[in-house]
């Protein structure tokens, strides 16, 4: 149990140009979910935290009109990199906060590459 | 804001040795988790302390959270081969539903 999804796996878009990536829980509901991002051999970099059904928390130094979350339900939240730049290549990992255990399980990631 | 602190930053170990990663936060922690990283992989969750003191065993791994709850270990007895990557802790504060993860050790093991 506690598996979460990521997609797309990977992706390659132009500079300028939008990317939205799915995090979902695919068999348990996650009233929290977070945003990572992690530069090559390099810890993660906590981006937002995504509430469901309320305004996400975004850390310090994170824009919050490029990377635009939702998190519409329980069981998906969606993180939109807008306006993409090479800068914003990385790779994005969610994760989903099982609540009765206090555990975050993590989704597999995606690997964004602006050209 | 809270630092966590995780050391070495590197580790080669001959297959057979043990291992050690220390993690260190500036601040008193609710609880603290650790996740191995396989390279080109996500972080998959290990295990989650919570109890000062507590310290607790999966088969070779040994994990334990200080008294103070400021400082954790992760111990490899007899490391394989299957035990390389990036272990990293993650320690969520008294105040906060997040967790703050520390830089990761890196584990190589030599056959």
């Amino acid at each position: 149990g506690a598996v979460v999804s990521q997609h797309p796996s990977w992706v390659i878009c132009k500079s300028g140009t939008s990317v939205k990536i799915e995090c979902r829980s695919l068999d348990f509901q996650a009233t929290t979910m977070f945003w990572y991002r992690q530069f090559p051999k390099q810890s993660l970099m906590l981006m937002a935290t995504s509430n469901e059904g309320s305004k996400a928390t975004y850390e310090q130094g994170v824009e919050k009109d490029k990377f635009l979350i939702n998190h519409a339900s329980l069981t998906l939240s969606t993180l939109t990199v807008t306006s993409a730049h090479p800068e914003d290549s990385s790779f994005y990992i969610c994760s989903a906060l099982l609540n009765r255990v206090d555990e975050q399980y993590f989704g597999p990631g995606t690997r964004l590459t602006v050209t | 804001g809270q630092q966590v602190m995780q050391i070495p930053q590197y580790q080669h170990v001959q297959e057979g040795e043990d291992f050690t990663t220390y993690c260190n936060s500036s601040t008193t922690l609710s609880n603290i988790q650790w996740y191995k990283q396989r390279p080109g992989g996500h972080p998959v969750f290990l295990i989650q302390l919570v109890k000062s003191g507590e310290v607790k065993k999966q088969k070779r791994l040994t994990f334990q959270f200080g008294e103070a709850k400021k400082n954790s270990s992760l111990h490899i007895t007899a490391t394989q081969t299957t035990d390389v990557g990036t272990y990293f802790c993650a320690g969520r504060g008294t105040n906060a539903g997040k967790s703050t993860f520390g830089d990761g050790t890196t584990l190589t093991v030599k056959p």
